[in-house]
């Protein structure tokens, strides 16, 4: 099925652990997008990429970095984990048809 | 940035009953308004949207106004069942700056039967 697909779905690190969260879209999709939602919140944009090889600072972009190496993938990294970054992590695409969301990952850090 | 604000955070209407969730946005330039419904534990789910150049649109029980002037657009459902109960978050669209989609902080409603 077209769509977006996020991995991993749950990860819990230790604080100072590095971990990448991967999404893919099949949709050709030049723009996406990387947001967090905390429990009670609506969601925050990180990161965004207008086309491959391209990024930008969103919202709240401290913290993490992105890479956009193919069309199809966009990569949110953490490179030294905080317990701030507990949340949930939706990546999202745009395209003629509006946007498609990730179904999420919970991630933990303890 | 464009910055959404909503309202009310709870909502709570008997079954049958209209609601009514109101946002209001900062930029002029935001063109695109989405609704989205998202359930514990799910991803947001499109509900229904609606483009600057329309001021009103409907799909069944679910409507959605928008005034440009005042830059505010609200959401409206009526005959209101259990199974609407759901976050709702409305969002704010600027496609000029990326397609960029800026939440308001969301609407919990719960439907009592």
């Amino acid at each position: 099925n077209a769509g977006v697909t996020q991995t991993p779905k749950f990860r819990v690190l230790k604080t100072g652990q590095s971990m990448t969260l991967l999404c893919a879209q099949d949709m050709n999709h030049e723009y996406m997008y990387w947001y967090r939602q905390d429990p009670g919140m609506g969601l925050r944009l990180i990161h965004y990429s207008v086309g491959e090889g391209t990024t930008a600072k969103g919202e709240v972009p401290d913290g993490y970095n992105v890479s956009r190496l193919k069309k199809q993938n966009f990569l949110l990294g953490l490179e030294s984990a905080a317990p701030s970054q507990t949340s949930v992590y939706f990546c999202a695409s745009f395209g003629a048809y509006g946007y498609t969301f990730g179904s999420g990952t919970r991630l933990t850090v303890v | 940035g464009e910055n959404v604000e909503q309202h009310p955070s709870t909502l709570s209407v008997q079954e049958g009953d209209s609601a009514v969730i109101k946002c209001t946005y900062s930029d002029s330039a935001s063109n695109y308004f989405p609704w989205y419904k998202q359930e514990l534990g799910k991803r947001p789910q499109l509900i229904i949207d609606i483009r600057s150049n329309v001021g009103e649109k409907k799909d069944q029980r679910i409507a959605v106004t928008l005034n440009k002037t005042a830059k505010h657009f609200s959401l409206h459902i009526t005959e209101t069942q259990p199974e609407d109960s759901a976050v709702y978050f409305c969002a704010a669209q600027i496609k000029a700056a990326g397609n960029k989609l800026t939440f308001g902080g969301g609407t919990r409603v719960l439907v009592k039967p």
